[in-house]
């Protein structure tokens, strides 16, 4: 299994500011995900994050406005940046293990989320 | 690209009633299939999950089974509690990227 936590928790923030959300994994992984869930609706992911290189982001995210870090294997960062109300969403950070050597299939695990409030 | 097609709620029981959530997917590969919880003010939990055609997935009362044949994984459950109340979300994972379906709201009676 993997333990994912994150912080802050939750948060409320004036519109044009900046939020930085941290994701500690307790054990190394490839690759870190970032989703999305906005009040009523499901994860969107925002992106990919893969330690040594540059985020791939999905179509409607970019970089400037959800900037990412990886700086090791356990670790990463995701900023929101210049928000609106818009932004107003639960950020949840995910990581996906094999299950066992030689089987091909994965394991999924979330963090516990942030809960972002703009006003 | 990969796609889960699940049943638009919400979705109102009585307590002690049958519970069927359609959900039905299309990917490449060989995908995992998981039915993930939210209940209400809580972060998203694993249900249950099917890594392979034919396995069935169970937790706390609540099957599903893998069906490459008919490309399905409906959440099922016999005796559905108050205590069911919340959303759940069927979801496959293909090539480490995971897909999430919108989301069944399901509320409970007394």
């Amino acid at each position: 299994s993997a333990v994912i936590s994150q912080k802050p928790s939750r948060d409320i923030c004036q519109r044009g500011t900046s939020l930085t959300i941290q994701c500690q994994v307790d054990s190394q992984v490839t690759m870190m995900f970032w989703y999305r869930q906005q009040p009523g609706q499901s994860l969107t992911l925002i992106a990919t994050a893969n330690q040594g290189s540059e985020a791939t982001y999905e179509s409607g995210f970019v970089i400037d406005k959800f900037p990412i870090s990886r700086p090791n294997l356990t670790f990463s960062t995701l900023t929101v940046s210049n928000m609106s109300p818009e932004d107003s969403s639960i950020y949840l950070c995910s990581v996906v293990r094999l299950r066992s050597q030689g089987d091909l299939s994965y394991e999924q695990y979330f963090g516990p989320g942030t809960r972002l409030t703009v006003t | 690209g990969n796609s889960v097609t699940q049943m638009e709620g919400p979705v109102t029981l009585s307590e002690e009633a049958f519970l069927t959530i359609n959900c039905t997917y299309t990917a490449t590969g060989y995908p995992s299939l998981f039915w993930y919880v939210q209940y209400p003010g809580e972060g998203l939990q694993l249900l249950l999950k099917a890594t392979k055609a034919d396995d069935k997935g169970s937790n706390k009362g609540f099957e599903a089974t893998y069906r490459k044949e008919t490309t399905s994984f409906h959440l099922e459950k016999g005796s559905v509690q108050v205590s069911d109340s919340a959303v759940y979300f069927c979801a496959l994972t293909s090539y480490q990227k995971v897909t999430f379906g919108i989301g069944t709201k399901l509320q409970v009676i007394p």
